[in-house]
């Protein structure tokens, strides 16, 4: 159980377009999804926390316009990264805590999205 | 906002020797701390996780130790293998669906 998805797993652009990655929680519901960014040989940084019905909140530096959030239902949260350029390339990573409504320290990851931009 | 350090960067041991991973964190009100070993490219998978009522855990040949007051915890694996080689990363979370601090990461080298 617990498992959460990500499309697409790579994805090429080229600089100045948009493009959406997609998270899904399989099997349980999440009301609260993490999107980070993780670049070449660096560690996982938390760019956003995505709120079921409501704004996401972001980190401090990241561009809420540049970043856009979207918590569409209990099982989706898109990251939308408008007008990219090569340096928004990048390992794009989402989690999901376990299950909605309960108690849940633990949390469950997609399997990346790789996105580079030419 | 909270800070993880993660010490060292790279740690390099021959098979079956130990190794340790150490972090500290600075905000007081974190009280879960996972660890998760990540491979190129794939996503992080939880190895061993504490929470802040616990002093130390054990699975298997992972250990993982809390100092509150001290705020650091260390990863210990012993009788390490190849297949131990990997990033290891620890975090730091104010628990319940709370978003999760990262540390930088220790690439960890088992030499056979």
């Amino acid at each position: 159980g617990a498992v959460v998805s990500q499309h697409p797993s790579r994805v090429i652009c080229k600089s100045g377009t948009s493009v959406k990655i997609e998270c899904r929680s399989l099997d349980f519901q999440a009301t609260t999804m993490f999107w980070y960014r993780q670049f070449p040989k660096q560690s996982l940084m938390l760019m956003a926390t995505s709120n079921e019905g409501s704004k996401a909140t972001y980190e401090q530096g990241v561009e809420k316009d540049k970043f856009l959030i979207n918590h569409a239902s209990l099982t989706l949260s898109t990251l939308t990264v408008t007008s990219a350029h090569p340096e928004d390339s990048s390992f794009y990573i989402c989690s999901a805590p376990g299950l909605a409504g309960g108690y849940s320290y633990e949390q469950y990851f997609g399997p990346g999205t790789r996105l580079t931009v030419t | 906002g909270e800070n993880v350090e993660q010490h060292p960067s790279t740690l390099s041991v021959q098979e079956g020797d130990s190794a340790v991973i150490k972090c500290t964190y600075s905000d007081s009100a974190s009280n879960y701390f996972p660890w998760y070993k990540q491979e190129l490219g794939k996503r992080p998978q939880l190895i061993i996780d504490i929470r802040s009522n616990v002093g130390e855990k054990k699975d298997q040949r992972i250990a993982v130790t809390l100092n509150k007051t001290a705020k650091h915890f260390s990863l210990h694996i012993t009788e390490t293998q190849p297949e131990d080689s990997a990033v290891y990363f620890c975090a730091a979370s104010m628990g319940n669906f709370n978003k999760f601090y990262f540390g930088s990461g220790t690439k960890l080298n088992v030499k056979p």
